[in-house]
Protein backbone atom coordinates (compact mmCIF):
# COMPACT_ATOMS: atom_id res chain seq x y z
CA UNK A 1 0.00 0.00 0.00
CA UNK A 2 1.49 3.10 -0.77
CA UNK A 3 -0.95 5.42 0.51
CA UNK A 4 -0.79 7.93 3.70
CA UNK A 5 -0.09 5.58 6.72
CA UNK A 6 -0.40 6.65 10.38
CA UNK A 7 0.73 4.54 13.66
CA UNK A 8 -1.16 3.92 16.11
CA UNK A 9 -4.28 3.89 14.68
CA UNK A 10 -5.93 4.27 18.24
CA UNK A 11 -4.25 5.76 21.38
CA UNK A 12 -5.72 5.39 24.96
CA UNK A 13 -3.64 7.57 27.32
CA UNK A 14 -4.04 9.34 31.22
CA UNK A 15 -4.70 13.00 31.58
CA UNK A 16 -1.03 14.34 31.92
CA UNK A 17 0.47 12.00 30.06
CA UNK A 18 2.91 12.75 26.56
CA UNK A 19 1.91 11.30 24.03
CA UNK A 20 3.82 10.81 19.76
CA UNK A 21 1.92 9.73 16.65
CA UNK A 22 3.64 9.36 13.48
CA UNK A 23 2.80 9.92 9.84
CA UNK A 24 4.39 8.25 6.60
CA UNK A 25 3.21 10.25 3.69
CA UNK A 26 3.23 9.56 -0.42
CA UNK A 27 7.05 8.98 -0.92
CA UNK A 28 7.53 11.36 -3.54
CA UNK A 29 4.92 14.05 -1.51
CA UNK A 30 7.16 16.65 -0.53
CA UNK A 31 4.72 18.69 1.96
CA UNK A 32 3.08 17.19 4.57
CA UNK A 33 0.28 18.26 6.82
CA UNK A 34 -1.72 17.57 10.50
CA UNK A 35 -5.63 18.28 10.97
CA UNK A 36 -7.56 17.35 14.25
CA UNK A 37 -10.91 16.59 14.06
CA UNK A 38 -13.32 16.40 16.99
CA UNK A 39 -16.46 14.40 17.29
CA UNK A 40 -19.37 15.87 14.46
CA UNK A 41 -16.80 18.27 13.38
CA UNK A 42 -14.71 19.03 9.88
CA UNK A 43 -10.92 18.67 10.64
CA UNK A 44 -9.04 21.78 11.38
CA UNK A 45 -5.51 22.75 10.08
CA UNK A 46 -2.83 22.34 12.72
CA UNK A 47 0.55 22.47 10.99
CA UNK A 48 2.77 21.85 7.65
CA UNK A 49 5.44 21.06 6.39
CA UNK A 50 7.28 21.54 2.91
CA UNK A 51 10.32 19.24 3.17
CA UNK A 52 11.86 19.43 7.01
CA UNK A 53 10.96 23.27 7.11
CA UNK A 54 7.82 23.56 9.43
CA UNK A 55 5.96 26.50 7.58
CA UNK A 56 3.30 27.25 9.61
CA UNK A 57 1.51 26.41 12.59
CA UNK A 58 -1.99 27.18 13.63
CA UNK A 59 -3.06 28.99 16.67
CA UNK A 60 -4.91 25.85 17.74
CA UNK A 61 -1.09 23.79 18.17
CA UNK A 62 -0.35 25.18 21.61
CA UNK A 63 3.08 25.24 23.21
CA UNK A 64 2.20 21.98 24.17
CA UNK A 65 2.16 20.88 20.76
CA UNK A 66 5.05 19.87 18.83
CA UNK A 67 5.72 18.89 15.08
CA UNK A 68 9.17 17.35 13.86
CA UNK A 69 9.72 16.32 10.16
CA UNK A 70 13.44 15.47 10.48
CA UNK A 71 14.67 14.32 7.43
CA UNK A 72 11.65 15.38 5.11
CA UNK A 73 9.89 11.99 5.06
CA UNK A 74 8.07 10.73 7.92
CA UNK A 75 6.72 13.31 10.82
CA UNK A 76 5.71 12.88 14.71
CA UNK A 77 3.00 15.47 16.25
CA UNK A 78 4.06 14.98 20.11
CA UNK A 79 1.31 16.48 22.48
CA UNK A 80 3.07 16.99 26.17
CA UNK A 81 0.88 16.84 29.32
CA UNK A 82 -2.15 15.65 27.48
CA UNK A 83 -5.65 17.36 28.41
CA UNK A 84 -9.26 15.64 28.39
CA UNK A 85 -9.78 18.36 25.53
CA UNK A 86 -7.15 16.78 23.22
CA UNK A 87 -9.34 14.07 22.76
CA UNK A 88 -10.07 13.56 18.75
CA UNK A 89 -8.36 12.45 15.75
CA UNK A 90 -5.14 13.74 14.19
CA UNK A 91 -5.11 13.53 10.55
CA UNK A 92 -1.99 13.84 8.27
CA UNK A 93 -2.32 14.16 4.68
CA UNK A 94 0.42 14.39 2.13
CA UNK A 95 0.32 15.89 -1.68
CA UNK A 96 3.60 16.74 -4.35
CA UNK A 97 4.64 20.80 -4.85
CA UNK A 98 3.50 22.73 -7.15
CA UNK A 99 0.31 23.36 -8.72
CA UNK A 100 -2.63 21.00 -10.52
CA UNK A 101 -4.56 19.00 -9.79
CA UNK A 102 -2.86 16.28 -9.04
CA UNK A 103 -0.44 18.36 -6.89
CA UNK A 104 -3.14 19.95 -4.99
CA UNK A 105 -4.80 17.67 -3.91
CA UNK A 106 -3.82 16.09 -0.70
CA UNK A 107 -4.38 12.63 0.30
CA UNK A 108 -5.19 11.61 3.56
CA UNK A 109 -4.53 9.05 6.33
CA UNK A 110 -6.57 7.16 8.53
CA UNK A 111 -5.86 8.93 10.85
CA UNK A 112 -5.23 8.61 14.59
CA UNK A 113 -7.75 8.78 17.37
CA UNK A 114 -7.01 9.96 20.93
CA UNK A 115 -9.07 9.20 23.76
CA UNK A 116 -7.17 10.83 27.13
CA UNK A 117 -9.20 9.82 30.39
CA UNK B 1 -12.33 28.21 13.28
CA UNK B 2 -14.85 26.72 10.39
CA UNK B 3 -14.73 28.41 6.87
CA UNK B 4 -17.78 27.99 6.42
CA UNK B 5 -21.37 25.92 7.03
CA UNK B 6 -23.12 23.05 4.66
CA UNK B 7 -26.39 22.17 4.45
CA UNK B 8 -27.98 20.31 5.34
CA UNK B 9 -26.45 18.89 8.36
CA UNK B 10 -27.97 15.40 7.51
CA UNK B 11 -29.99 13.88 4.66
CA UNK B 12 -31.38 10.43 4.52
CA UNK B 13 -32.90 9.40 0.83
CA UNK B 14 -33.95 5.89 -0.59
CA UNK B 15 -30.97 3.75 -2.58
CA UNK B 16 -31.45 5.57 -6.40
CA UNK B 17 -32.34 8.78 -5.14
CA UNK B 18 -30.17 11.97 -6.10
CA UNK B 19 -28.70 13.52 -3.01
CA UNK B 20 -27.40 17.34 -2.84
CA UNK B 21 -25.53 18.84 -0.64
CA UNK B 22 -24.83 22.71 -0.28
CA UNK B 23 -21.60 24.71 1.02
CA UNK B 24 -21.07 27.93 2.03
CA UNK B 25 -17.31 29.54 2.35
CA UNK B 26 -16.36 33.68 3.62
CA UNK B 27 -13.31 34.52 2.11
CA UNK B 28 -12.23 34.24 -1.88
CA UNK B 29 -10.58 31.23 -2.67
CA UNK B 30 -8.08 29.32 -5.31
CA UNK B 31 -10.11 26.00 -5.38
CA UNK B 32 -12.84 24.05 -3.15
CA UNK B 33 -12.48 20.21 -2.40
CA UNK B 34 -15.08 17.94 -1.79
CA UNK B 35 -14.24 14.80 0.56
CA UNK B 36 -15.72 12.00 1.71
CA UNK B 37 -15.10 10.25 5.16
CA UNK B 38 -16.84 6.67 6.26
CA UNK B 39 -17.60 6.69 10.05
CA UNK B 40 -14.23 7.07 12.10
CA UNK B 41 -11.95 6.76 9.44
CA UNK B 42 -10.11 9.41 6.97
CA UNK B 43 -11.07 11.15 4.49
CA UNK B 44 -10.94 10.12 0.86
CA UNK B 45 -10.99 12.79 -1.77
CA UNK B 46 -13.68 13.39 -4.33
CA UNK B 47 -13.67 15.90 -6.43
CA UNK B 48 -11.38 19.30 -6.71
CA UNK B 49 -13.21 22.76 -8.40
CA UNK B 50 -10.82 25.89 -9.23
CA UNK B 51 -12.48 29.38 -8.90
CA UNK B 52 -12.23 30.01 -12.41
CA UNK B 53 -14.77 27.03 -12.68
CA UNK B 54 -17.99 26.68 -12.57
CA UNK B 55 -18.99 23.13 -13.27
CA UNK B 56 -17.01 19.80 -12.61
CA UNK B 57 -18.01 16.19 -13.25
CA UNK B 58 -16.36 12.94 -12.27
CA UNK B 59 -18.58 9.74 -12.77
CA UNK B 60 -22.00 10.06 -10.91
CA UNK B 61 -20.59 13.23 -8.87
CA UNK B 62 -21.23 16.52 -10.42
CA UNK B 63 -19.66 20.19 -8.54
CA UNK B 64 -21.08 23.31 -9.05
CA UNK B 65 -19.00 26.53 -7.86
CA UNK B 66 -20.71 30.55 -7.65
CA UNK B 67 -17.86 32.81 -6.44
CA UNK B 68 -20.69 35.65 -6.18
CA UNK B 69 -22.39 34.06 -3.86
CA UNK B 70 -19.45 31.70 -2.65
CA UNK B 71 -21.18 28.83 -2.39
CA UNK B 72 -20.78 25.52 -3.91
CA UNK B 73 -22.91 22.25 -4.66
CA UNK B 74 -21.96 18.92 -4.35
CA UNK B 75 -24.73 16.19 -6.59
CA UNK B 76 -24.57 12.17 -6.14
CA UNK B 77 -26.47 10.65 -8.74
CA UNK B 78 -28.37 7.41 -8.25
CA UNK B 79 -27.19 6.77 -5.14
CA UNK B 80 -26.11 3.48 -3.96
CA UNK B 81 -25.69 2.01 -0.18
CA UNK B 82 -22.11 2.55 -0.20
CA UNK B 83 -22.53 6.35 -0.41
CA UNK B 84 -23.34 6.09 3.27
CA UNK B 85 -20.51 8.57 4.73
CA UNK B 86 -20.25 12.70 5.55
CA UNK B 87 -19.23 14.89 2.89
CA UNK B 88 -16.71 17.61 3.86
CA UNK B 89 -15.99 20.73 1.53
CA UNK B 90 -12.50 22.47 1.84
CA UNK B 91 -11.77 25.66 1.01
CA UNK B 92 -8.16 26.51 0.13
CA UNK B 93 -8.07 30.54 0.52
CA UNK B 94 -4.82 31.24 1.42
CA UNK B 95 -1.33 31.25 -0.03
CA UNK B 96 -1.47 29.87 -3.65
CA UNK B 97 0.50 26.50 -3.25
CA UNK B 98 0.74 26.97 0.99
CA UNK B 99 -2.91 24.88 0.64
CA UNK B 100 -3.92 24.85 4.28
CA UNK B 101 -7.63 23.68 3.88
CA UNK B 102 -10.42 24.99 5.68
CA UNK B 103 -13.38 22.43 5.94
CA UNK B 104 -17.26 22.71 6.64
CA UNK B 105 -18.74 20.79 9.03
CA UNK B 106 -19.88 18.26 6.94
CA UNK B 107 -23.34 16.86 5.75
CA UNK B 108 -23.90 13.20 6.96
CA UNK B 109 -25.42 11.22 4.33
CA UNK B 110 -27.36 8.05 5.03
CA UNK B 111 -28.51 5.87 2.04
CA UNK B 112 -31.33 3.69 2.88
CA UNK B 113 -31.58 0.46 0.35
Amino acid sequence: DTGVSQNPRHKITKRGQNVTFRCDPISEHNRLYWYRQTLGQGPEFLTYFQNEAQLEKSRLLSDRFSAERPKGSFSTLEIQRTEQGDSAMYLCASRPDGWGFYTDTQYFGPGTRLTVL
Amino acid sequence: SQQGEEDPQALSIQEGENATMNCSYKTSINNLQWYRQNSGRGLVHLILIRSNEREKHSGRLRVTLDTSKKSSSLLITASRAADTASYFCATDAGIQGAQKLVFGQGTRLTINP
